[in-house]
């Protein structure tokens, strides 16, 4: 089944313990992205990645660190967590291909860090 | 540089009625419009997509919605409202591909479905 997975799907923490949240697709797409999500504000990107080895910020990266050695996994690092990093996060992946223009989304991690 | 404002943060409607949920973008370029769902607790899933093809876009459950390049929106309609319609929806504007691809989202309309 295509999709996009990432674990854990839920999470508490404390402030200033590195967590990593990992994120893996089984579609062979180029582009992959990572989203939080707060209540009234919608989804913000916090970054994205073009491809292996290429990756950028989007609107809100302060307090997090990607990388992308494979093409298939896109882990999100917080190095030093915050409550108000305290939210949803999203991972999405698509084609960088003419045509294909829709995000897949993951089933969503809940992060609380107290 | 693109933006979605998604008017109405709640929208409750009774079960068999019209369902209108508001969405406006600001575009310098002709973009790419579309709509997520996401059920409580659960992750974004695609309603529709413009690409650029037809104006009116048909998607999944019964739900439509009609690019107006004058009036630079893109409302999504259903015709009779179902009590798993309830849900949080979602506008969402991006440009071409390459990093203009990236998605710019609206806050959310939240759906209510009353019996």
């Amino acid at each position: 089944e295509a999709q996009v997975t990432q674990n854990p799907r839920y999470l508490i923490t404390v402030t200033g313990k590195k967590l990593t949240v990992t994120c893996s697709q089984n579609m062979n797409h180029e582009y992959m992205s990572w989203y939080r999500q707060d209540p009234g504000l919608g989804l913000r990107q916090i970054y994205y990645s073009m491809n292996v080895e290429v990756t950028d910020k989007g609107d809100v990266p302060e307090g997090y660190k990607v990388s992308r050695k494979e093409k298939r996994n896109f882990p999100l690092i917080l190095e030093s967590p915050s409550p108000n990093q305290t939210s949803l996060y999203f991972c999405a992946s698509k084609l960088e291909l003419q045509g294909h223009y829709e995000q897949y989304f993951g089933p969503g991690t809940r992060l609380t860090v107290t | 540089a693109q933006s979605v404002t998604q008017l109405g943060s709640h929208v409750s409607v009774s079960e068999g009625a019209l369902v209108l949920l508001r969405c406006n973008y600001s575009s310098s370029v002709p973009p790419y419009l579309f709509w997520y769902v996401q059920y409580p607790n659960q992750g974004l899933q695609l309603l529709l997509k413009y690409t650029s093809a037809a104006t009116l876009v048909k998607g999944i459950n019964g739900f439509e919605a009609e690019f107006k390049k004058s009036e630079t929106s893109f409302h999504l309609t259903k015709p009779s409202a179902h009590m798993s319609d309830a849900a949080e929806y979602f506008c969402a504007v991006s440009l071409h591909g390459g990093s203009q691809g990236n998605l710019i989202f609206g806050k959310g309309t939240k759906l209510s479905v009353k019996p």
